[in-house]
């Protein structure tokens, strides 16, 4: 049982590169959630999503698209990176129906913008 | 709209000495209320939650009490350890999706 992974764990990318980070969660969980953290600003939600098929837009949504097609993945899209993106990208699950539930999250991806 | 305020950090202390991270809410209804733990290098993971007023989170000597009246979940713990270095983050959910939000965080070292 992994958990949450995410993929990669270090990227560099030049303004105006794309890339896809994948998280991955086995415990058949119907919310997943993608975070970002940046130094004394603490996590701010991105986008999320209840169920498979479905995304929703959270704080921080613009730059960032995401993609859930199947229940155990969710994919967060940069398609212009920007060096305001530089920040560490968590993502996050957990069970629904189950009021204040635990969040499980992912190890984080450390992306740096230039 | 709903908001988490913490104690600045950071915040350095002996081992064995008293700790309090302060933590107050902004939220519509009764929202649940979180403390997460960041150890180096890693993921979030939850310490303790509080779902109603008054009730009490506990765990692994950390304790912090749901308090409507004050609108505040201070964490407190009675005789800190060198292992408990880390970056604590208070949080809130309201409805149905969960969603976290989350107060800035709060470092902690404790130096033996």
């Amino acid at each position: 049982n992994a958990g949450v992974t995410q993929t990669p764990k270090f990227r560099v990318l030049k303004t105006g590169q794309s890339m896809t980070l994948l998280c991955a969660q086995d415990m058949n969980h119907e919310y997943m959630y993608w975070y970002r953290q940046d130094p004394g600003m603490g996590l701010r939600l991105i986008h999320y999503s209840v169920g498979e098929g479905t995304t929703a837009k959270g704080e921080v949504p613009d730059g960032y698209n995401v993609s859930r097609l199947k229940k155990q993945n969710f994919l967060l899209g940069l398609e212009s990176a920007a060096p305001s993106q530089t920040s560490v990208y968590f993502c996050a699950s957990g069970r629904a129906g189950v009021p204040a539930d635990t969040q499980y999250f992912g190890p984080g991806t450390r992306l740096t913008v230039l | 709209g709903n908001s988490v305020t913490q104690m600045e950090g950071p915040v350095t202390l002996s081992e064995e000495a008293f700790l309090t991270i302060n933590c107050t809410y902004t939220a519509t209804g009764y929202p649940s209320l979180f403390w997460y733990v960041q150890y180096p290098g890693e993921g979030l993971q939850l310490l303790l939650k509080a779902t109603k007023a008054d009730d009490k989170g506990s765990n692994k000597g950390f304790e912090a009490t749901y308090r409507k009246e004050t609108t505040s979940f201070h964490l407190e713990k009675g005789s800190v350890q060198v292992s408990d270095s880390a970056v604590y983050f208070c949080a809130l959910s309201r409805g149905g999706s969960e969603k976290l939000v989350f107060g800035k965080g709060t470092k902690l070292t404790v130096n033996p």
